[in-house]
This record gives C-alpha cells, structure tokens and sequence, in this order.
C-alpha cells in the first residue's frame, strides 16, 4: 500500500490564482481530512469528509472547497490564492472518524508546502 | 474553546539523557490525548494514546502521562537518541469534537 500520497510537494503561486492539491489514499478509508501547519501553531483542520459525497467545515474552512467523488480521493482548492494561505497543507484518512481508538489511527501523509506570493 | 500549548518549543538534549515534554490544554473535559512525531518533510506518526479514564501509557522508552484535573499531560523518553530528534505534537480530543493540536516541541538529540 502507497498510504495517503500528496502531489505536489511544493507549490509557488501568486495572489489570485487558483489551484488543486491531490490527495488520495488507498486503505479503503472512509474519513479524511485536511490540516494546515503554521508555524508555532497546530495543525488546524480545513475540512473533512466522512464518505464519498460528504464533506463537513472544520476550524478554517474560509477561502477552501472540497469535493469527495470517490473513497479514494479528496482535493482541496483554492480558488484565488491570497498570502494568508501560504503554509503547509497536510491529508490524513482513517477507517471512521477519529476518536484514538485502536483501529481509528490517522495515517497523514507527507505535506504540501504551499507559498503564496 | 479547547487550546492547546506545548513548552519547550525547542529542546537540544546529549545521547542518553532523560528528557521530559510538557502538553496543557484548558478544557480537562477530554476524551483522549495523543502524542504524535512529525520528521521534516514528514506527515505525523501517532505515539502514544491515552484515554480520558488512564494515567498514563508506555511504549518502549516512551511514557505518557495524563493528568485531567490539572490539565496537563507529559511525554517521557527514556535514554535519548539522536534518532529521537523530531517534532514532537500532542493532540486532544473533547467529546464530539474534532482533534486540538499543539504548536510542537522540536527535539534535537546531539550525538
């Protein structure tokens, strides 16, 4: 098993453009997510799905679309880029939502730096 | 609101010695803790678990410890190893809530 794979791994854009950043996992996972990294911040989280055709706000949802088509896949857009977003973008999936419990761990997978000019 | 935060920030330690990282948050009505590792250019690795009823938790040189009242949770590595070096996250989770992460504390083992 490939994981949860990331593409791209960097990304430099300016104000306004828009983009994709891929995710997909192949552990027939129903829920996945995901998080923002800034420095001396948490991860917060953009948005999650719970199964294909449904997809919930997290914490920072403001500027973020998602779509869930499949089990396997979860994009997030950025329709008009501001610098405010530039940070590092990370999916993660799991069996069910998680809660901690054995059999619920998020597996993340590697990070998309993304740096708005 | 739960917020989480983690002191040291940063930690650079010698091979061997025993270190101790330190994991608050401000509403104790938690249902578990986590404690994760990220490498650089790395997504995060889960630890240890602890659930709200637990104390703590081992796993090989790793401990946790949880105390709810208090708010605070600690994470002890035993013997360091320039392996260890990592960032090291913990996350909490309130009933019906998504995960709250902390800021991280980067640990530098020095061979």
């Amino acid at each position: 098993n490939a994981g949860v794979t990331q593409t791209p791994k960097f990304q430099v854009l300016k104000t306004g453009q828009s983009m994709t950043l891929q995710c997909a996992q192949d552990m027939n996972h129903e829920y996945m997510s995901w998080y923002r990294q800034d420095p001396g911040m948490g991860l917060r989280l953009i948005h999650y799905s719970v199964g294909a055709g449904i997809t919930d706000q997290g914490e920072v949802p403001n500027g973020y679309n998602v779509s869930r088509s499949t089990t396997e896949d979860f994009p997030l857009r950025l329709l008009s880029a501001a610098p405010s977003q530039t940070s590092v973008y990370f999916c993660a999936s799991s069996y069910s939502r998680p809660t901690g419990l054995a059999g619920e761990t998020q597996y993340f997978g590697p990070g998309t730096r993304l740096l708005v000019l | 609101k739960q917020e989480v935060t983690q002191i040291p920030a940063a930690l650079s330690v010698p091979e061997g010695e025993n270190l101790v990282l330190n994991c608050s948050f401000t509403d104790s009505a938690i249902y578990n803790l986590q404690w994760f590792r990220q490498d650089p250019g790395k997504g995060l690795t889960s630890l240890l678990l602890i659930q709200s009823s637990q104390r703590e938790q081992t796993s090989g040189r790793l401990n946790a410890s949880l105390d709810k009242s208090s708010g605070r949770s600690t994470l002890y590595i035993a013997a360091s190893q320039p392996g260890d070096s990592a960032t090291y996250l913990c996350a909490v989770k309130n009933y019906g809530q998504n995960f709250v992460f902390g800021p991280g504390t980067r640990l530098s083992v020095l061979p």
